[in-house]
């Protein structure tokens, strides 16, 4: 059962451009929702981070919004860069009363043209 | 620097062997993690380990087999009874109620 459905599988966007990525729940006992990026032949790298007390987050170009209602929270990228191409997942973690434990997303592989 | 050093970074497995995969982290995290990566599924976690002497199945564990003798090594054994063990196999550690998973860059297994 994937407790965690994220889209689109991949992505195609110009330089200077946003990469939208959208992820979508339904365990409700989730208690914080990260989004990784992952280059080829590298483990993910933690990106930016969310607590669903927060509708928004935003560091630097990357901004997470969350809607606790929908179950849903997604990734914009801004003034997206061929820097930014990579696969990105989003998260899921049940709190410390089930392990710490992450459900990752399928995965968004995203290539930005210059 | 601290990290996460996984080896090795190719590995080939024939019929019916088992292979370990090392996972030694010097961040001083007391859980260590393992995730196998399919092109389309994401991660899928196959063990965790939140303290030494103590681990517990994820979701996929049927297959393999891990140890945790030492806060700093969380090795992980493939075994024959795992049928499809060609995959990205990721290590990752935390600190005990973590606000992120430090991973290792990764172990790919193939089948000879």
């Amino acid at each position: 059962q994937q407790q965690v459905k994220q889209s689109p599988q991949s992505l195609i966007v110009q330089k200077g451009g946003i990469s939208i990525i959208n992820c979508a729940y339904e365990n409700t006992a989730f208690d914080y929702f990260p989004w990784y990026q992952q280059f080829p032949g590298k483990g993910p790298a933690l990106l930016i981070a969310i607590r669903p007390d927060v509708s928004e987050k935003k560091e630097g170009r990357f901004t997470i919004s969350f809607n606790k209602s929908a179950k849903q929270f997604s990734l914009h990228i801004m003034d997206s860069q061929p820097g930014d191409s990579a696969t990105y997942f989003c998260a899921a973690r049940r709190g410390s009363t089930a392990g710490n434990k992450l459900t990752f997303g399928g995965g968004t592989r995203v290539l930005v043209k210059p | 620097d601290g990290g996460i050093t996984q080896s090795p970074k190719y590995l080939f497995r024939k019929e019916g062997q088992n292979v370990t995969l090392s996972c030694e982290q010097n961040l001083n995290h007391d859980a260590m993690y393992w995730y196998r990566q399919d092109p389309g599924q994401g991660l899928r976690l196959i063990y965790y380990s939140q303290i030494v002497n103590d681990f517990q199945k994820g979701d996929i564990a049927e297959g393999y087999s891990v140890s945790r003798e030492k806060k700093e090594s969380f090795p992980l054994t493939v075994t024959s009874a795992q049928k499809n063990p060609t995959a990205f196999y990721l290590c990752a550690s935390s600190i005990r109620d973590p606000d992120r998973e430090h991973f290792g860059d990764g172990t790919r297994l193939s089948i000879l």
